[in-house]
C-alpha cells in the first residue's frame, strides 16, 4: 500500500531564516506530487505541482520554491522566512489523476 | 477558472442530527467532484467521490450525489455523531494541467452531545 511522509511535523524559526520541508512517497512509481499551504482557519492554497523529476509548477508567486530529486521526493524550501510564511503544509499525491492522498502535515511558525 | 462553493460555518449539531452540507461548483469541463475530511490537527482524508454526473459516492454514512444540472454535491448524513466533528472541504478536478484539485473554503462541523 502507499504511504506519504512529511518531516518535520512541527516547525518553529525566525523570520529571516531558510526553510527546508520534505515529502516523501511510498509504493507508488511517477505519482503527482503537490505542496498546498492552511492558514489558519482558511482553505487550502496550492503552491506547487509536479508530474515528474525536475518537472515543477507553481501556482502562487512568493518567496518559497520546491523541488523533486527524486521520483518520490519533493522538498519545499525558502531562503529567509517572512511572517506570512506561518501555516499548515501539507504534501499530496495522485497515480491516476484523480483523488489525491495527504500527507500529515507540518505546523510552522514563523516568529 | 474553476472555483467550489462551500456553505459558511461553523455548523453545530446534537448528536444523532441529519447534516448537509451544501457544496456549488463551477467549471470549464467535466469534473470529478470529492469530499475531504480534516480532523484537528490532522491533514486531509478523502471521504468520498464522484466521477460523472448522477454517481453518489458513500462512506462512512455520509453520502454526496454529483448534480449536473444544479452544479451540486451537497454533503448528507442521517445521524451524525461526536466523532463526525471536523472541518470538511468540498472538492474538484478537471482532467489536464496536474490534475490540481481546487477547494472550496471548508466548513467546521461540530457536534454536541
Amino acid at each position: 500500500s502507499q504511504t506519504i511522509h512529511q518531516w518535520p511535523a512541527t516547525l518553529v524559526q525566525p523570520v529571516g531564516s531558510p526553510l527546508s520541508l520534505e515529502c516523501t512517497v511510498e509504493g507508488t512509481s511517477n505519482p503527482n506530487l503537490y505542496w498546498y499551504r492552511q492558514a489558519a482557519g482558511r482553505g487550502l492554497q496550492l503552491l506547487f505541482y509536479s508530474v515528474g523529476i525536475g518537472q515543477i509548477s507553481s501556482e502562487v508567486p512568493q518567496n518559497l520554491s520546491a523541488s523533486r530529486p527524486q521520483d518520490r521526493q519533493f522538498i519545499l524550501s525558502s531562503k529567509k522566512l517572512l511572517l506570512s510564511d506561518s501555516g499548515f503544509y501539507l504534501c499530496a499525491w495522485s497515480a491516476t489523476g484523480f483523488e489525491q492522498f495527504f500527507g500529515p502535515g507540518t505546523r510552522l511558525t514563523v516568529l | 477558472g474553476d472555483s467550489v462553493t462551500q456553505m459558511e460555518g461553523p455548523v453545530t449539531l446534537s448528536e444523532e442530527a441529519f447534516l448537509t452540507i451544501n457544496c456549488t461548483y463551477t467549471a470549464t469541463g467535466y469534473p470529478s467532484l470529492f469530499w475531504y475530511v480534516q480532523y484537528p490537527g490532522e491533514g486531509l482524508q478523502l471521504l468520498l467521490k464522484a466521477t460523472k454526473a448522477d454517481d453518489k459516492g458513500s462512506n462512512k454514512g455520509f453520502e454526496a450525489t454529483y448534480r449536473k444540472e444544479t452544479t451540486s454535491f451537497h454533503l448528507e448524513k442521517g445521524s451524525v455523531q461526536v466523532s463526525d466533528s471536523a472541518v470538511y472541504f468540498c472538492a474538484l478536478t478537471v482532467t489536464g494541467g496536474g490534475n490540481k484539485l481546487t477547494f472550496g473554503t471548508g466548513t467546521q462541523l461540530k457536534v454536541e452531545l
